[in-house]
């Protein structure tokens, strides 16, 4: 069954750094997501992308991030310069239509130290 | 703001028995209703409600979606202990493209 993959599973960086979330979608999917999920709290959507342009951000997604589509198959997320907040599980998510099933990759955990 | 809540935070029940989790959502623009199922890490695909008093069924889960109350149920039949997760309420709303998840509802099925 097709999967939306996500790499690296867990990640652990110095406050200040820049880290860079990658994402492979399902293949034939033109809608992707990133969310992100703090420990113990509600999973909450960072921004959307379609047609390579950011369709839709929330107000977590200020100028820090950053997404890009830089082949075919590639989706990243990039935090330029980490905050101990940014510390959480970073899902990608994608669908084929604009009203299809989303589909979540297993997630990143980013530790902020 | 779009808001979803869900009810109960945390349920412990025995396999076997019949649960039933609440979802209830105050929104602007409706679009979808939608229930996901997340165990260790990703949140896995249920279903999708977008009319009223219409069931959807799979398997020993099933829910339905009620536009007047703005609510909606997550039944699980004959539980078990598969069925311990975290399950997550989310709106998918007119104009905006993302979801507005819930709190989830933290299910544990004791054997």
């Amino acid at each position: 069954e097709p999967e939306v993959t996500q790499t690296p599973s867990h990640q652990v960086t110095q406050m200040g750094q820049e880290v860079i979330l990658r994402c492979v979608p399902i293949s034939n999917h033109l809608y992707f997501y990133w969310y992100r999920q703090i420990l113990g709290q509600k999973v909450e959507f960072l921004v959307s992308f379609y047609n390579n342009e950011i369709s839709e951000k929330s107000e977590i997604f200020d100028d820090q991030f950053s997404v890009e589509r830089p082949d075919g198959s590639n989706f990243t997320l990039k935090i330029r310069s980490t905050k101990l907040e940014d510390s959480a599980m970073y899902f990608c998510a994608s669908k084929e239509g604009i009203t299809g099933e989303l589909f979540f990759g297993e997630g990143s955990r980013l530790t902020v130290l | 703001e779009d808001k979803v809540v869900q009810s109960p935070l945390s349920l412990v029940v025995h396999e076997g028995d019949t649960v039933t989790l609440n979802c209830s959502y105050e929104v602007t623009n409706f679009r979808s209703l939608l229930w996901y199922k997340q165990e260790k890490k990703a949140p896995t695909f249920l279903f999708m409600l977008t009319s009223s008093g219409i069931e959807k069924k799979s398997g020993r889960l099933s829910s339905i979606l009620d536009k007047k109350e703005l609510s909606s149920i997550l039944n699980i039949t004959a539980t078990q202990t598969g069925d311990s997760a975290i399950y997550l309420c989310a709106h998918r709303g007119g104009g905006a493209d993302g979801l507005t998840f819930g709190k989830g509802t933290h299910l544990i099925i004791q054997p």
